[in-house]
């Protein structure tokens, strides 16, 4: 089946430390896009990715970096200078940025930290 | 700046009741508006996606409708159950973007 999948479910990350959550798509979908959700608020958008080897910040990237070498991979690292990173991290792509088919979403991260 | 808005946040309905969720959005340039639910520590599941020169989409016992002119939107949920318990999310997809703008969510409770 296809679909987006996130891990890990659940990570706990130390004071200073940097820690990489997962995002994999086998949708064949060229634009992925990690979010933010806290509670009482929308999703609010880190990164996106449009096409392998190109992305950009999306509305609250400071603390934040992606990759996108490969097109179904979209890694996010949570640096040290994140002041506030506990939250639920969505993942989603979609084949042509939303116009066609709208997003598909994976199933998250909580982030924690310790 | 295209902004969207769900009212009310939270709402309890007995199981049985039809029941209209609302979303309202300030820019009426949008290419979309996709409606998602969310269960408690899951990610969004899409229900719905309705395009800007439709005025409905239906899915089983989900019906949503957009009027682009007023801005808004309504998720219509037919004979709701227990089952249909969770967060349900509205999003625009503004022209010329290729970025959703989301709601803050209506947090849907039916009572058995």
């Amino acid at each position: 089946d296809g679909g987006i999948t996130q891990s890990p479910k659940y990570l706990f990350r130390k004071e200073g430390q940097n820690v990489t959550l997962s995002c994999e798509q086998n949708l064949n979908h060229d634009a992925m896009y990690w979010y933010r959700q806290d509670p009482g608020q929308g999703l609010r958008l880190i990164y996106y990715s449009q096409i392998v080897n190109d992305f950009q910040k999306g509305d609250i990237a400071e603390g934040y970096s992606v990759s996108r070498e490969k097109k179904e991979s979209f890694p996010l690292t949570v640096t040290s200078a994140q002041k506030n990173p506990t939250a639920f991290y969505l993942c989603a792509s979609s084949i042509d940025g939303g116009p066609s088919y709208g997003y598909t979403f994976g199933s998250g991260t909580r982030l924690t930290v310790v | 700046k295209q902004e969207v808005t769900q009212i009310p946040a939270a709402l309890s309905v007995p199981e049985g009741e039809n029941l209209v969720l609302n979303c309202s959005f300030t820019d009426s340039a949008i290419y979309n508006l996709q409606w998602f639910r969310q269960d408690p520590g899951k990610g969004l599941t899409s229900l719905l996606l309705i395009q800007s020169s439709q005025r409905e989409q239906t899915s089983g016992r989900l019906n949503a409708s957009l009027d682009k002119s007023s801005g808004r939107s309504t998720l219509y949920i037919a004979a709701s159950q227990p089952g249909d318990s969770a967060t349900y999310l509205c999003a625009v997809l503004p022209s010329g973007t290729y970025k959703y703008i989301f709601g803050t969510g209506t947090r849907l409770k039916v009572l058995a």
